[in-house]
């Protein structure tokens, strides 16, 4: 059974606060995965991607993966309250497919309060 | 940019009516793919197609099928309307050769059906 799974939230940081966003999948052999944030009654946005175990930064977003353990997971530091949105974590399950499906999680509501 | 373009942003339909819905990228995409997204079960796979003519079914594809007569372009049919598809459409494309490769999706058609 492929999955990727997500905690649902909600959830709820302060302004300025760290969030922190997890996932995890179901094929350890994996290589790609990204986080899209979707605003409600919009469509997904891609804003990170990674590939490589360990950490990468991109200004506020931080991803970090762990393959030996299939989580991947998304920081947003300081964080504002145009943060507020679902991200929806995807990754690539099929191992050594070029089709490029990915496989979602159901996302998690982030809110971000003043 | 990737442009994803869904022909209708609110589309509103009768039971047992055919619908079309359209769904057009201009960055010469190979693979392109039709999500429905529903409230707590995230965004589920229809169809996707990876080459002109060529389609894979996905996670829920009874009462759906597509057309890919361009590569530019790939339609979705709901061949007799039913009040459970009522629901928001995504349309999304990637470049092939792709486990890295990210989706790219349109703006969404909320479809009810009455």
């Amino acid at each position: 059974q492929k999955e990727v799974e997500q905690n649902s939230g909600p959830l709820s940081v302060p302004e300025g606060a760290i969030a922190s966003l997890n996932c995890t999948y179901s094929d350890r052999g994996s290589q790609s995965f990204f986080w899209y944030r979707q605003y409600s009654g919009k469509s997904p946005e891609l804003i990170m991607f990674i590939y490589s175990n360990g950490d990468k930064e991109d200004g506020r977003f931080t991803a970090q993966l762990n393959k030996a353990s299939q989580y991947v997971s998304l920081l947003i530091r300081d964080s504002q309250p145009s943060d507020s949105a679902t991200y929806l974590c995807a990754v690539n399950l099929d191992r050594g497919s070029t089709l490029g499906r990915l496989y979602f999680g159901r996302g998690t509501q982030l809110t971000v309060w003043p | 940019d990737v442009k994803v373009t869904q022909s209708s942003r609110y589309l509103v339909k009768r039971t047992g009516e055919k619908v079309f819905l359209e769904c057009v990228q201009d960055m010469d995409h190979e693979n392109m793919f039709w999500y429905r997204q529903d409230p707590g079960l995230g965004l589920r796979l229809i169809y996707f197609s990876y080459d002109v003519k060529m389609k894979e079914k996905g996670d829920i594809p009874e009462g759906y099928s597509v057309s890919r007569e361009k590569k530019e372009r790939f339609s979705l049919i709901l061949e007799s309307a039913s009040t459970n598809q009522t629901s928001m459409y995504l349309c999304a494309s990637s470049i092939r050769g792709g486990a890295n490769s990210p989706l790219h999706f349109g703006n969404g058609t909320r479809l009810t059906v009455t």
